[in-house]
């Protein structure tokens, strides 16, 4: 079945870049969305942005301005940017897989996740 | 901006039956998830669309709406179900569908 995993650098600076990546593997990354979602420590879920395999993207209104997701189908990875980072982006970031309809009304849900990996902001 | 609305805990004795509810305005209009997310874990999904459940989700587990609220409910709770319970919708009144998490409900197992 398919898996996700997550990496990247555990600690960034103020002001910097975060970046991540999520590799899939027991499955193709063509045909599905894939989202990054995130968790302070001790708080709830919130919805990053979500990528489908041809590069179309869709982002939290909250984020939009600092949110890059990508895609590499060729090693079935997709990718988050978040720029200017500070303390309060400091969480859990996880990577998971999308389902996306329009019948009866548009939804989207998350059915695979991978097992997060935790990113710190500080100096 | 859209908001979906839980209890911060809901407490239950083993074998009881355990119910986390969900509210928010377009839920008449959208389907609503459920995620289970145990200390140190990744969220698992436990039902879809209202009241679906994904395969190896066991069948105490269940899922229903009416009208604004949508509930889990857990029959029969066991130890192995205290968890955190995330509910999660979309919002599509704007021009993009937006993905959005409840708060999150603590299930304590007494």
């Amino acid at each position: 079945q398919v898996q996700l995993q997550e990496s990247g650098p555990g600690l960034v600076k103020p002001s910097e870049t975060l970046s991540l990546t999520c590799t899939v593997s027991g499955g193709s990354i063509s045909s599905y969305y894939w989202s990054w979602i995130r968790q302070p420590p001790g708080k709830g879920l919130e919805w990053i942005g979500y990528i489908y395999y041809s590069g179309s993207t869709n982002y939290n209104p909250s984020l939009k301005s600092r949110v890059t997701i990508s895609v590499d189908t060729s090693k079935n990875q997709f990718s988050l940017k978040l720029s200017s980072v500070t303390a309060a982006d400091t969480a859990v970031y996880y990577c998971a897989r999308g389902v996306r309809g329009v019948i009866p009304y548009y939804y989207y849900y998350m059915d695979v996740w991978g097992k997060g990996t935790t990113v710190t902001v500080s100096s | 901006s859209y908001e979906l609305t839980q209890p911060p805990s809901v407490s239950v004795s083993p074998g009881q039956t355990a119910r986390i509810t969900c509210s928010g305005d377009a839920l008449p209009k959208q389907y609503a998830y459920w995620y289970q997310q145990k200390p140190g874990q990744a969220p698992v999904l436990v039902i879809y669309k209202d009241s679906e459940r994904p395969s190896g989700i066991p069948e105490r587990f269940s899922g229903s709406s009416s009208g604004t609220t949508v509930t889990l409910t857990i029959s029969g709770v066991q130890a192995e179900d205290e968890a955190d319970y995330y509910c999660q919708s979309a919002d599509s009144s704007g021009t993009y569908l937006h993905v959005v998490f409840g708060g999150g409900t603590k299930l304590t197992v007494l």
